[in-house]
C-alpha cells in the first residue's frame, strides 16, 4: 500500500520567504509527527497532531514555524520568514491508532534557504 | 526518555552477522528498546522493539541483557543494502510519545 507522501520533495527559497511544506499520511493513521533533521544529524521533533488536534508542538524552534492539519489527514509545515538555520530535512511521520506507536516516516523534504 | 549510546560506526562484511550494541543504563521499567534505521536520502524505517524479552522479526533480532540495561540488535546476514545509520530509542509506549534519535551508528556493509 501507499506510504507516508511528502512535497515538494526538494524546496529552494529565499531568506526571508514564507514556504509550506505538505504531508500525506498513511490512509487512516490518526497520529501524525513533523521532525526536523539537519545535516549529519538525527532527525529532532517538531509537534504532534492526533487527528486534527496539535497535542504537543514543543519541538517547534520559534513562532515562525507552524503546523496545520484541519481535517484530521493531510498536514502542512509553515515556515514563515526563512532564514538560513531553517535549511534542514523535515520529515513526517504517522502511526496507525491510538496505543500503536510504530511511527511510519515519508522521505523527507529537503529545504535550503540561501 | 532514557538516554542511550552508541558506537559512533562500524563496518561489516556483506553476507556476515552484523552485530550492533546499544547502551541504555538509566532505563526505566515501563520504557521499551527501540530501532530505526535511515538509509542515504530516505526518511527513518522501523526495524524492531522490545522490552524484556529477546524479539526477531524479519528483518533482525533483538537481544535484551537480563538487567536491561544494554541491547544488542542483530542482523543475520547483512547485504550492501543495509548499509544505513541504525538508531537505538528508548521510550514509553504511547501514543503521541515522539522519538529521540541520538547519533547513531553508521554501519557500512563492505563487499
Amino acid at each position: 500500500g501507499a506510504g507516508v507522501s511528502q512535497s515538494p520533495r526538494y524546496k529552494v527559497a529565499k531568506r526571508g520567504q514564507d514556504v509550506a511544506l505538505r504531508c500525506d499520511p498513511i490512509s487512516g493513521h490518526v497520529s501524525l509527527f513533523w521532525y526536523q533533521q539537519a545535516l549529519g544529524q538525527g532527525p529532532e521533533f517538531l509537534t504532534y497532531f492526533q487527528n486534527e488536534a496539535q497535542l504537543d508542538k514543543s519541538g517547534l524552534p520559534s513562532d515562525r514555524f507552524f503546523a496545520e492539519r484541519p481535517e484530521g489527514s493531510v498536514s502542512t509545515l509553515k515556515i514563515q520568514r526563512t532564514q538560513q538555520e531553517d535549511s534542514a530535512v523535515y520529515l513526517c511521520a504517522s502511526s496507525l491508532v491510538i496505543g500503536t506507536d510504530t511511527q511510519y516516516f515519508g522521505p523527507g523534504t529537503r529545504l535550503t534557504v540561501l | 526518555d532514557a538516554k542511550t549510546t552508541q558506537p559512533t560506526s562500524m563496518d561489516c562484511a556483506e553476507g556476515r552477522a552484523a552485530n550492533l550494541p546499544c547502551n541504555h543504563s538509566t532505563i526505566s521499567g515501563n520504557e521499551y528498546v527501540y530501532w530505526y534505521r535511515q538509509i542515504h536520502s530516505q526518511g527513518p524505517q522501523y526495524i524492531i522493539h522490545g522490552l524484556k524479552n529477546n524479539e526477531t522479526n524479519e528483518m533482525a533480532s533483538l537481544i535484551i541483557t537480563e538487567d536491561r540495561k544494554s541491547s544488542t540488535l542483530i542482523l543475520p546476514h547483512a547485504t550492501l543494502r543495509d548499509t544505513a545509520v541504525y538508531y537505538c530509542i528508548v521510550r514509553f509506549k504511547a501514543a503521541g510519545n515522539k522519538l529521540t534519535f541520538g547519533g547513531g551508528t553508521r554501519v557500512l556493509v563492505k563487499p
